[in-house]
């Protein structure tokens, strides 16, 4: 049963700290996208991804927020630092044609 | 991509089925209208997509309308497992360079 596999599924950290979230998107998905959810904002998209290459991210603050696909089974959500409003669940999708397929969410909680 | 306008919430007796409208009254010739659904704490899930007729599949079946302003989401036989908020968005299908842009939706409530 293929599917994304989003790691860590909760990280609790301190302001400041830096924090790395992974996906490992289904074989053979050649777009992968990053999206954010809260509360208040819903889900908001920050970034994506086709062939590894980033097409788009203004959804993203550029200052503290970076994504890469270092390779084709990996994409890297990267906050540094980290402050408290960046407490959300984070997802990554894997696209195939025309359905996209969702990871379980990494829960970051800043403190 | 076009805005879509769904109810912020519907409540549905169990067994019975839940239609969710959605009204997308600028939609472009090319763009189709895709539903997703999200259950508690879980990544949105897709359901189905169409372009102007309708279409069917073992979640779901969508109605789009004859002058595609407004579509239609039907679950058949609603469970309590149905539970979830349901979005309806409309775009191309072409996810290569095409985002995905989730509105608000619609929290389906589905009753004992």
């Amino acid at each position: 049963d293929a599917r994304v596999t989003q790691t860590p599924r909760d990280k609790v950290t301190e302001m400041g700290q830096e924090v790395t979230m992974r996906c490992q998107p289904i074989l053979g998905h050649n777009t992968v996208f990053w999206y954010r959810q809260t509360m208040m904002q819903g889900l908001e998209l920050l970034a994506y991804f086709r062939n590894r290459a980033p097409l788009d991210d203004s959804g993203m603050p550029k200052d503290r927020f970076s994504a890469e696909m270092p390779d084709a089974t990996l994409a890297t959500l990267k906050i540094q630092p980290s402050e408290p409003r960046d407490s959300a669940v984070y997802f990554c999708a894997s696209v195939v044609a025309t359905e996209a397929f969702f990871g379980q969410g990494t829960r970051l909680t800043v403190v | 991509d076009a805005k879509t306008t769904q109810p912020p919430s519907m409540d549905c007796a169990e067994g019975r089925a839940a239609n969710l409208p959605c009204n997308h009254s600028t939609i472009s010739g090319n763009e189709y209208v895709y539903w997703y659904r999200q259950i508690h704490s879980q990544g949105p899930q897709y359901i189905i997509h169409g372009l102007k007729n309708n279409e069917t599949n073992e979640m779901a079946s969508l109605i789009i309308t004859e002058d595609r302003k407004s579509s239609t989401l039907i679950l058949p036989h609603a469970t309590l497992r149905d539970t979830a908020v349901y979005y309806c968005i409309v775009r191309v299908s072409n996810f290569g360079n095409e985002k995905l842009t989730f509105g608000t939706g619609t929290r389906l409530t589905i009753i004992p």
